[in-house]
């Protein structure tokens, strides 16, 4: 089973500053990421998949960066509203199933 | 307005069975994999199982060991998840959700997830 290990833990951090994320898989999972943001007592929410290509909605300052092991989301500048737990996720071809990081909290400084 | 409703959570002794069930509206629902994913209270997400559009193929997480059976009904545009022998540590949110991109896995479309707590 793959791992996903998402640093840091914690991020704190302001509004208005850039919000760096890190997800590392234990082997090569090519290109097949995704991010979810989860706020208090709400259903997660797809932010990006395939590593780098934003879900419908999701403004633009989040991106996705990375292939092979080692994938990246960033928020270039933060607005309260993005202060939320973040998961990495990642699907093996076979089986179809899937597994998600332990999470990085961001939470305002 | 495209959405998934959960129902059928609540309190159940360990050993006992469950069912879960997920209305979809808003989108064509036999066109889409669908997937139970869960969420213990403090942690992080888990994969449950998965189900193709025409309910051909399920896939269980390693946890599963046969207890919990996912299924289909495209005609009613609803989800179920039948679980058995609960233990406590099954006590989670129950999100139905949306599968998008090959083999389904990226979750587009969440519900707002329904509670099990096992618990005598």
């Amino acid at each position: 089973e793959i791992v996903l290990t998402q640093s840091p833990a914690t991020l704190s951090l302001s509004p208005g500053e850039r919000a760096t994320l890190s997800c590392r898989a234990s082997q090569s999972v090519s290109s097949y990421l995704a991010w979810y943001q989860q706020k208090p007592g709400q259903a997660p929410r797809l932010l990006i998949y395939d590593a780098s290509n934003r879900a419908t909605g999701i403004p633009a300052r989040f991106s996705g960066s990375g292939s092979g092991t080692d994938f990246t989301l960033t928020i270039s500048s933060l607005e309260p509203e993005d202060f939320a737990v973040y998961y990495c996720q990642q699907r093996s071809n076979w089986p179809p199933l899937y597994t998600f990081g332990q999470g990085t909290k961001l939470e305002i400084k | 307005q495209v959405q998934l409703v959960e129902s059928g959570g609540g309190v159940v002794q360990p050993g006992r069975s469950l069912r879960l069930s997920c209305a979809a509206s808003g989108f064509f629902f036999g066109t889409y994999g669908m997937h139970w994913v869960r969420q213990a209270p403090g942690k992080g997400l888990e994969c449950v199982a998965v189900i193709w559009y025409d309910g051909s193929n399920k896939y269980y997480g390693d946890f599963v060991t046969g207890r919990f059976t996912i299924s289909r009904d495209n005609s009613k545009n609803t989800l179920y998840l039948h679980m058995d022998s609960l233990r406590a540590e099954d006590t989670a949110v129950y999100y139905c959700v949306r599968g998008t991109g090959h083999n389904y896995a990226y979750l587009d479309l969440w519900g707002r997830g329904t509670l099990v707590t096992v618990s005598s």
